[in-house]
């Protein structure tokens, strides 16, 4: 039973650039969650993803933008980026209870951004 | 008071010490709460749940103290295998969706 997958796991990009960050949840989860974790810091949530819908978003710009699939994996898009944007990206799996929410979420390996 | 705020650490130890985290937390609404612990460079991964006054799973017991908004993480006998940072997450405003982290607390298990 694979877990959470992530691709690529480094990519290097310059300013203004657009990126595309993909993830597979672990079989079984309907839920994608990303976060960006900088160097030194504990992860930061951009947003999540159920039924092919944003369902919640972090403190982040429109820059952020996502999509879900049917299949439950889901993409990363960041646009115009900036140096600051390099960080670890994180997607985590988990399933969705109507009645409590989201259970334990389950992360994968990450795709670490440089933005030169 | 921050979200989540932990211990900033390092702790460094010898083999076979116990040694505690602590990590409050600012939304008195969470019902849940959450120990990962994150290698250098690898991805965090769950290590405790906590639902109700506390947990215990082998050498790791998570108290939790809702009175006081207060988490704590006890590792007893601690192995060099231990040494990695130890993250405290709370969800935000009670939703299990959006996971409020602390900046870690690192942990060094010397020999």
């Amino acid at each position: 039973d694979a877990g959470v997958t992530q691709s690529p796991t480094h990519l290097i990009k310059t300013r203004g650039q657009q990126v595309t960050l993909r993830c597979s949840p672990k079989s079984g989860h309907d839920t994608v969650s990303w976060y960006q974790q900088a160097l030194g810091q504990g992860p930061q949530f951009i947003f999540q993803y159920y039924e092919e819908e944003e369902r919640q978003r972090g403190n982040f710009p429109d820059r952020f933008s996502g999509h879900q699939f049917p299949n439950y994996s889901s993409e990363l898009n960041v646009n115009a980026l900036l140096l600051g944007d390099s960080a670890l990206y994180l997607c985590a799996s988990s399933f969705f209870h109507w009645d409590r929410g989201s259970d334990e979420q389950f992360f994968g390996p990450g795709t670490r951004l440089t933005v030169l | 008071r921050k979200e989540v705020e932990q211990d900033p650490g390092p702790f460094n130890v010898p083999e076979g010490a116990t040694v505690a985290f602590n990590c409050t937390y600012s939304n008195s609404a969470s019902q849940s709460f959450f120990w990962y612990r994150q290698d250098c460079r690898k991805e965090p991964k769950l290590l405790m749940s906590v639902y109700s006054s506390g947990n215990e799973d082998g050498r790791f017991t998570a108290q939790l103290n809702r009175a006081s908004q207060y988490i704590s993480l006890l590792i007893r006998d601690s192995k060099l295998s231990d040494s990695a940072t130890y993250l405290c997450v709370v969800p935000f405003r009670g939703s299990q969706g959006n996971l409020i982290f602390g900046k870690g607390t690192k942990l060094s298990v010397k020999p």
